[in-house]
């Protein structure tokens, strides 16, 4: 069965520190891969996204991820954190079924010490 | 920016009421979810729907739950009879190219609260 693992439940970081949020999947075929971000009470933004080609992508807020196919990971970096970064954040994978539907991982809320 | 919109932004029902959570995609999208998050828990699918009928449902999705598109913008989640563990957040998302690898927008969710 496909599944998404963040084995990170909690990750504390200073303020101007760089950052790796861990994400491994498990699925048959090439995934699309997500991160999301939710800020509490907030809905999901999303932050950037892998469908093919160059395995590193960039996406808002100065984040990127680079896609791992033989660890089966896509790992979220920012060389340096916000204060405002403090969330929770979502890798999903989307399936190339009938409906594309998004399976998440269960999250990693980061805390940003300043 | 187009957006996805969802109303109301928090509902308080008691067990066994009918609640009905809506939601305005994004104009030209065609695929539309609905999701939901348990208090502290991850993000689980319910469903998806394109071109008038679900496509796909998990296993949540139960007789309690239903979709419709009742007109060319909104799109609704109704729960027949609420339960206590119904009680989470619902997030509308939709789609408008799967050729870009369905990514999908979230509205801004609505808090169901079942008491």
């Amino acid at each position: 069965a496909q599944s998404v693992t963040q084995p990170d439940i909690h990750i504390t970081v200073s303020e101007g520190a760089s950052l790796e949020l861990r994400c491994n999947y498990s699925y048959g075929a090439t995934p699309y891969l997500f991160w999301y971000v939710q800020s509490p009470g907030q809905g999901l933004q999303l932050l950037l996204k892998y469908f093919s080609g160059d395995t590193l992508v960039q996406g808002i807020k100065g984040f990127e991820a680079e896609f791992k196919r033989s660890q089966s990971s896509f790992n979220l970096r920012k060389p340096s954190v916000h204060w405002s970064d403090a969330a929770e954040y979502f890798c999903a994978v989307g399936l190339m079924d009938s409906s594309y539907k998004l399976i998440f991982g269960s999250g990693t809320r980061l805390l940003v010490r300043p | 920016e187009p957006e996805v919109t969802q109303t109301p932004s928090h509902q308080v029902t008691q067990m066994g009421q009918e609640v009905i959570l809506r939601c305005v995609p994004i104009s030209n999208h065609l695929y539309f979810y609905w999701y939901r998050q348990i208090l502290g828990q991850k993000v689980e699918f319910l469903v998806s729907f394109y071109n008038n009928e679900i496509s796909e449902k998990s296993e949540i999705f139960d007789d309690q739950f239903s979709v419709e598109r009742p007109d060319g913008s909104n799109f609704t989640l109704k729960i027949r009879s609420t339960k206590l563990e119904d009680s989470a957040m619902y997030f509308c998302a939709s789609s408008g190219d799967r050729g870009t690898g369905g990514e999908q927008y979230f509205g801004p969710g609505t808090r169901l609260t079942v008491t």
